[in-house]
């Protein structure tokens, strides 16, 4: 275990549907990410959050709607989602220093099924 | 466009071998390099840092970084079946911000 965690761990959900995806770090960090991660290709990253501020959206299409609340907790809210969009989406954290050093921590990701 | 590169592989190594695996990168004021390692249907699991030229050593996995050959290497000594799995380079491009970039990862496989 990371002190990660995401829910749910598997989702399958329709073009209509409205679902979010949850994730929660209790290592005490300042930073969080979303990714996808889509089958042979690499991780893309779509989202950051440091201590609580959006610092990054990789020109994420907007059927994908972060939200961060506070430090430890992220989602990631979608609607009228495409099957392209199914994927294993990946959450991490970091301390959020901004230093070289800083290392990321994955959840267990949800696997994203869209029909 | 700052780049990490990897050999998709398979990689096949026999057990008890040693496993090599490579990882280039785009640009030289690159500060950090990570190796994850992912098993199939599960996340990414951090293995080994490394921050400055040289070797580090972490019981069988040794990193070897050459920023002025802008690579990275992981070796495995000693290679197990267990070690079957994608194993995905990550670059820390700091500059004012940490952005961390993944390679498409190297698929190893361990044959009895």
């Amino acid at each position: 275990e990371t002190g990660v965690t995401q829910t749910p761990r598997h989702l399958v959900m329709g073009m209509t549907n409205k679902k979010s995806l949850k994730c929660e770090q209790h290592l005490g960090h300042n930073a969080m990410y979303w990714y996808k991660q889509s089958a042979k290709k690499p991780l893309e990253l779509m989202f950051v959050y440091n201590f609580k501020e959006q610092t990054e959206n990789n020109s994420v299409p907007s059927r994908f709607s972060p939200e961060c609340p506070n430090s430890s907790h992220l989602f990631l809210h979608l609607h009228t989602l495409q099957p392209e969009d199914s994927a294993l989406y990946l959450c991490a954290s970091s301390q959020g220093r901004n230093s070289p050093q800083e290392t990321q921590y994955f959840g267990p990701g949800t696997r994203l099924l869209v029909l | 466009q700052k780049e990490v590169e990897q050999n998709s592989g398979p990689l096949s190594v026999p057990e008890g071998a040693i496993a090599s695996l490579n990882c280039t990168y785009s640009d030289r004021v690159s500060q950090s390099f990570f190796w994850y390692r992912q098993y199939s249907g599960k996340s990414p699991e951090l293995i080994m840092s490394i921050y400055s030229n040289g070797d580090k050593e972490d019981g069988r996995f040794t990193a070897q970084l050459n920023k002025a050959s802008q690579y990275v290497s992981l070796l495995i000594r000693d290679s197990q079946p267990s070690d079957s799995a994608t194993y995905l380079c990550a670059v820390n491009w700091y500059s004012s911000a940490s952005k961390i970039i993944f390679g498409s990862g190297t698929r190893l496989s361990i044959r009895p």
